[in-house]
């Protein structure tokens, strides 16, 4: 019930195109979902993330979409950039006056972003 | 923000050795994680370190084989003691810092280790 299902595993996009990333989730007391970025040799960074009072929330190219009842969200590249190429891992936790705790992560997508 | 220093960024060991990994961060921070990443797979939590109690452990992990350190809210140490190949992974130390009204958890470098 604590898993994090995220999907593709590798994705290869064009300059320009758009990435989109899925990820899904069992436990309906996670209420806060994460994007982390990481480059190769360094810690992950935080992208974007979202809170179930949403359905989607948007920073510059990024967006993240979220179907609660689907229990389902979704990284949006547009405009796919080389300089995106690096892995992604969707989180989620149960958050609280404390701040984000225990991230459960995704299994993580290696994008590529051809020139 | 938070900034992350962990020490040493890579390491590699001999088994049955034991490694010591420091993270220190710039301001006092209530949350602290260690986590592990195996290569090429995704983050999973080993404990919470807690400033001035023992460590909170997650199921398959136990203070024997990772006692974790945290004498002060900027710095805390994670062991792995009696070291194997299998434990060869980047370990991460987390914290929990705020950018204005939001609570964000920031990650170090990682420390690479390798066991032979």
């Amino acid at each position: 019930q604590q898993q994090v299902k995220q999907s593709p595993q590798s994705l290869i996009v064009q300059k320009g195109g758009i990435s989109i990333i899925n990820c899904a989730y069992e436990n309906t007391a996670f209420d806060y979902f994460p994007w982390y970025q990481q480059f190769p040799g360094k810690g992950p960074a935080l992208l974007i993330a979202i809170r179930p009072d949403v359905s989607e929330k948007k920073e510059g190219r990024f967006t993240i979409s979220f179907n609660k009842s689907a229990k389902q969200f979704s990284l949006h590249i547009m405009d796919s950039q080389p300089g995106d190429s690096a892995t992604y891992f969707c989180a989620a936790s149960t958050d609280s006056i404390q701040g984000a705790q225990k991230l459960v992560f995704g299994q993580g997508t290696r994008l590529t972003i051809n020139p | 923000s938070a900034v992350i220093s962990q020490k040493p960024s890579r390491d590699i060991c001999q088994r049955g050795t034991s490694l010591t990994i420091q993270c220190q961060v710039d301001s006092q921070v209530t949350m602290m994680f260690w986590y592990r990443q195996q290569p090429g797979q995704s983050l999973t939590l080993i404990a919470t370190a807690n400033q001035g109690s023992e460590a909170t452990y997650e199921s398959g992990f136990v203070i024997d084989k990772f006692p974790i350190s945290r004498p002060n809210l900027t710095f805390s140490t994670l062991t792995v003691s009696n070291m194997s190949p299998e434990d060869s992974s980047i370990y991460l130390c987390s914290v929990v810092g705020s950018t204005g009204a939001k609570n964000i958890q920031y990650f170090g470098a990682g420390t690479r280790l390798s066991v032979l």
